[in-house]
């Protein structure tokens, strides 16, 4: 089955370590999406992007960082600057820019720092 | 950029139609409006998308007035398992990738 798998779907750190969370996509997507949720609140886009080698600041980029090498691979680094990390992070792809085609979301990772 | 606008929560019984009302008054010429579902712990699901008039498909339809400064997702018969979050999205490219998720609606089915 296509889809997005992030992972793990918990993960645990200490205050001060940078941090990588995984996202891979076998849909053949061009963009890919990277948001944060606060409990009981909607989404906010960190990066997106839109090709390999490519990609662009969302709202709340400032702490975190990324990179995308393979088309189906887009990882988020949450860097020790961010200074609330603990969120739940969800990673998502689409054929092409948002609005022309519908978002695919992973299941998220939970991320907690101490 | 189109902010949205939604009701916070909503309750409803088994069987019943669901009608969820989203504003968003600065929507962009290019935008579309996409709703989503939400369970928790779980990414988001889409549900249906449109532009304008109405938007049917196996789960839900979409009515989009002509000023396209509000839109309404209506869940014929709703079911218990239909209790999430419910995320009405405008977005697009428009000089400029930007997208705004609203606060989400939660919906609450009893039996």
């Amino acid at each position: 089955d296509g889809g997005i798998t992030q992972s793990p779907k918990y993960l645990f750190r200490k205050e001060g370590q940078n941090v990588t969370l995984s996202c891979e996509q076998n849909l053949n997507h061009d963009a890919m999406y990277w948001y944060r949720q606060d409990p009981g609140q909607g989404l906010r886009l960190i990066y997106y992007s839109q090709i390999v080698n490519d990609f662009q600041k969302g709202d709340i980029a400032e702490g975190y960082s990324v990179s995308r090498e393979k088309k189906e691979s887009f990882p988020l680094t949450v860097t020790s600057a961010q200074k609330n990390p603990t969120a739940f992070y969800l990673c998502a792809s689409s054929a092409a820019l948002q609005g022309l085609s519908p978002l695919h979301f992973g299941n998220g990772t939970r991320l907690t720092v101490t | 950029l189109a902010k949205t606008t939604q009701p916070i929560s909503m309750d409803s019984y088994e069987g019943q139609e669901v009608n969820i009302t989203c504003s968003h008054n600065n929507i962009a010429t290019n935008d579309y409006i996409t709703w989503y579902q939400q369970f928790p712990s779980q990414g988001p699901r889409f549900i249906i998308q449109g532009y304008k008039t109405k938007v049917t498909n196996e789960v839900a339809s979409l009515f989009i007035p002509a000023d396209r400064k509000s839109s309404t997702l209506s869940l014929p018969r709703v079911s218990l398992s239909d209790t999430a979050v419910y995320y009405c999205l405008v977005g697009g490219y428009t000089g400029g990738f930007k997208t705004i998720f609203g606060a989400g609606t939660r919906l609450f089915v009893k039996a």
